[in-house]
């Protein structure tokens, strides 16, 4: 099936650093979301967006889509150790009904 | 309080034997899915219901079975076809809004290991 190319894979950094992720897709979407999941848990949906070139933000979050409905990025600012975890982009292509997951950014903070 | 609920948390089933996750919501959600995940891979839809009576076959649907008697519940059976089938299962769920029907709700998870 179709799939988003989400990255990096996985993140290292200090506490207090700014982070970024992207996720890239050949293919044009009408809804980009982005999810963090913490281990054995589901996900939680942080930022929802629907329009082109939209920039949302929830507290240090920042996401944009994407001018050209390709693709979307996630900023996190100043962050802290529950900020550790797996974090998903997911998209809803132009015409259908299901949502498309990247694989995810694992991030690990060194306090 | 209002959500998702995914039960057991934790389910050991020798091979060969059918096994049901049990998915229930009462956030008067229409839409109920159900994924699959691996270590280190995203989320696969195997199933998913638009409506109750009603449900479509997702990427990964070989080995799975599922019904939609009820708007609240989303029960997925785990089938001996299934040959892989250990691993962590997300129940999620969302509206039929015009705007807001992408934004899907996910369960705590059920890990399912398979001896």
């Amino acid at each position: 099936g179709q799939q988003l190319n989400q990255s990096p894979q996985s993140m290292f950094i200090q506490e207090g650093e700014d982070v970024s992720m992207n996720c890239t897709s050949s293919s044009i979407f009408n809804t980009w979301l982005w999810y963090k999941q913490d281990p054995g848990e589901g996900p939680v949906l942080l930022i929802a967006l629907y329009k082109a070139g939209e920039l949302t933000s929830n507290g240090r979050l920042t996401a944009q889509f994407g001018i050209t409905r390709k693709d979307s990025f996630l900023n996190i600012s100043a962050s802290i150790p529950s900020d550790v975890g797996i974090y998903f982009c997911a998209g809803q292509l132009r015409g259908a009904q299901k949502l498309v997951f990247g694989q995810g950014t694992r991030l690990t903070i060194n306090p | 309080d209002g959500g998702i609920t995914q039960s057991p948390k934790y389910l050991f089933r020798k091979e060969g034997q059918n096994v049901t996750l049990s998915c229930e919501q009462n956030l008067n959600h229409d839409a109920m899915y159900w994924y699959r995940q691996d270590p280190g891979q995203g989320l696969r839809l195997i199933y998913y219901s638009q409506i109750v009576n009603d449900f479509q076959k997702g990427d990964i649907a070989e080995g799975y079975s599922v019904s939609r008697e009820k708007k609240e519940s989303f029960p997925l059976t785990v089938t001996s076809a299934q040959k892989n089938p250990t691993a962590f299962y997300l129940c999620a769920s969302s509206t039929r809004g015009r705007t807001y029907d992408n934004e899907q709700f996910f369960g705590p998870g059920t890990r399912l290991t398979v001896l």
